[in-house]
């Protein structure tokens, strides 16, 4: 069992509605928690990056949230676009053995319809 | 933030050749790092690139497949050695600096554009 799960794996939504991506994750402790934007062919593109002791973050029209107590983050994504059709993942930072790791998602795959 | 450029950007080889993928950063940074992407999968690690010494592969991959070098801190190569089909795959080159805001400071990963390799 991957210790960051994403869902839905996949999601298709009009333009100009709102969406929320869920992740949910078993590290712990943990640095802090990314979110990225990997849109086809290209890298990933940091979207926010929260330690455990921030709940929300907004970049944009970007909004996470974190609950350490819980282990989850949300992604919300308002008014959407077509140019949001991508996919999210989302990354937890975690000490490990004297240094660290980047434990990766699954990823949710969003594609946004005219 | 870091800017990283990777050659080349996408290659089709024959099983059996090696191919070599160059990663550029326009600043110096400490911490590199060479990923693999397969179709529809996240993101695993492959090894970190040291500058100066060899690099640190995470378990399933070994040099011998996967060498790296690392000669300063702006530059490192992946080289996929007697390739088959399962290496098609995207590769990608990520570094990390040390960022900050009113919470405190952390270190944000920035990644390349990636390398998509197809093996025939």
């Amino acid at each position: 069992k991957n210790q960051v799960e994403q869902s839905p794996q996949s999601l298709i939504i009009l333009e100009g509605k709102n969406c929320t991506l869920q992740c949910n994750y078993t590290v712990s402790p943990f640095s802090n928690l990314r979110w990225y934007k990997q849109d086809t062919g290209r890298g990933p593109v940091s979207l926010t990056i929260m330690t455990f002791s921030e709940n929300t973050k907004s970049n944009g029209r970007y909004t996470a949230t974190l609950d350490a107590d819980t282990k989850q983050s949300s992604l919300h994504i308002t008014a959407s676009q077509l140019s949001d059709s991508a996919s999210y993942i989302c990354v937890v930072r975690a000490p490990l053995s004297g240094t660290y790791k980047y434990i990766f998602g699954t990823g949710t795959r969003l594609k946004v319809l005219a | 933030s870091a800017v990283i450029s990777q050659k080349p950007s996408r290659d089709i080889c024959q099983r059996g050749t090696s191919l070599t993928i160059q990663c550029q950063v326009d600043s110096q940074v400490t911490m590199m790092f060479w990923y693999r992407q397969q179709p529809g999968q996240s993101l695993t690690l492959i090894a970190t690139a040291n500058q100066g010494s060899e690099a640190t592969y995470e378990s399933g991959f070994v040099i011998d497949k996967f060498p790296i070098s690392r000669p300063n801190l702006t530059f490192s190569t992946l080289t996929v050695s007697n390739m088959s089909p399962e290496d098609s795959s995207i590769y990608l080159c990520s570094v990390e600096v040390s960022g900050g805001s009113t919470s405190g400071t952390y270190n944000e990963q920035f990644f390349g554009p990636g390398t998509r390799l197809t093996v025939l």
